[in-house]
């Protein structure tokens, strides 16, 4: 069965850049795209981007361009998100989530980011 | 970029109604909504996709109605298991892919 399995809780300080990541298991990693979501705490849902495993051509929301980098191992079936310059605004949990046609099938557990001084 | 707005923002209701949640698009999206569920401290999990379409898995008492800019959530008889928050969202002209603000369902 599908599953991605997130990395674990941060801790960081305003202007420090964090790096969370996603194993995905269950399909072949190449033949799905993968968005990036965040979610403040009390809030809504805010897409980040989007990566191409295959080719590794990504896309970001403009709000977060030039601050956000998203990567993937092949060898590993892992994506990353990275996110520099944080701020305190930035704590949310994160999410990865397999896509299908623009639809968010399967989901990460999400990676809380706490920024804080 | 498309804005996509829901009402309620949130609704009491008891076990055994009929819920309706709206959700209204910027501009015309086609079928390319869709319905999502969140419960407190999970990941949103994909109820219908297509506007109308029901997600393997998901009870047939939920259903999506609509096309262009007006789509509805209907939960024909609430199950305990149902309260959560509930999120549209567009694919129709993406990226960005946008999300409504969410609509909390609890228990009346």
């Amino acid at each position: 069965q599908v599953q991605l399995v997130q990395s674990g809780a941060e801790v960081k300080k305003p202007g420090a850049s964090v790096k969370v990541s996603c194993k995905a298991s269950g399909y072949t990693f190449t033949s799905y795209y993968m968005h990036w979501v965040r979610q403040a705490p009390g809030q809504g849902l805010e897409w980040m981007g989007i990566i191409n495993p295959s080719g590794g051509y990504t896309t970001s929301a403009q709000k977060f361009q030039g601050r956000v980098t998203m990567t993937r191992d092949t060898s590993t079936s892992t994506v990353y998100m990275e996110l520099s310059s944080l701020r305190s605004e930035d704590t949310a949990v994160y999410y990865c989530a397999r896509d299908l046609s623009q639809q968010l099938t399967h989901w990460g557990q999400g990676t809380l980011v706490t920024v804080s001084s | 970029d498309i804005q996509m707005t829901q009402s309620p923002s949130s609704l009491s209701a008891s076990v055994g109604d009929r819920v309706t949640i709206t959700c209204r698009a910027s501009q015309s999206i086609s079928n390319y909504l869709n319905w999502y569920q969140q419960k407190p401290g999970k990941a949103p999990k994909l109820l219908i996709y297509a506007a109308s379409s029901l997600q393997s898995g998901v009870p047939s008492r939920f259903s999506g109605s609509g096309s262009g800019t007006d789509f509805t959530l209907t939960i024909s008889s609430l199950q305990p298991e149902d309260f959560a928050t509930y999120y549209c969202q567009q694919s129709y002209n993406t990226p960005p892919i946008t999300f409504g603000q969410g609509t909390r369902l609890e228990i009346k």
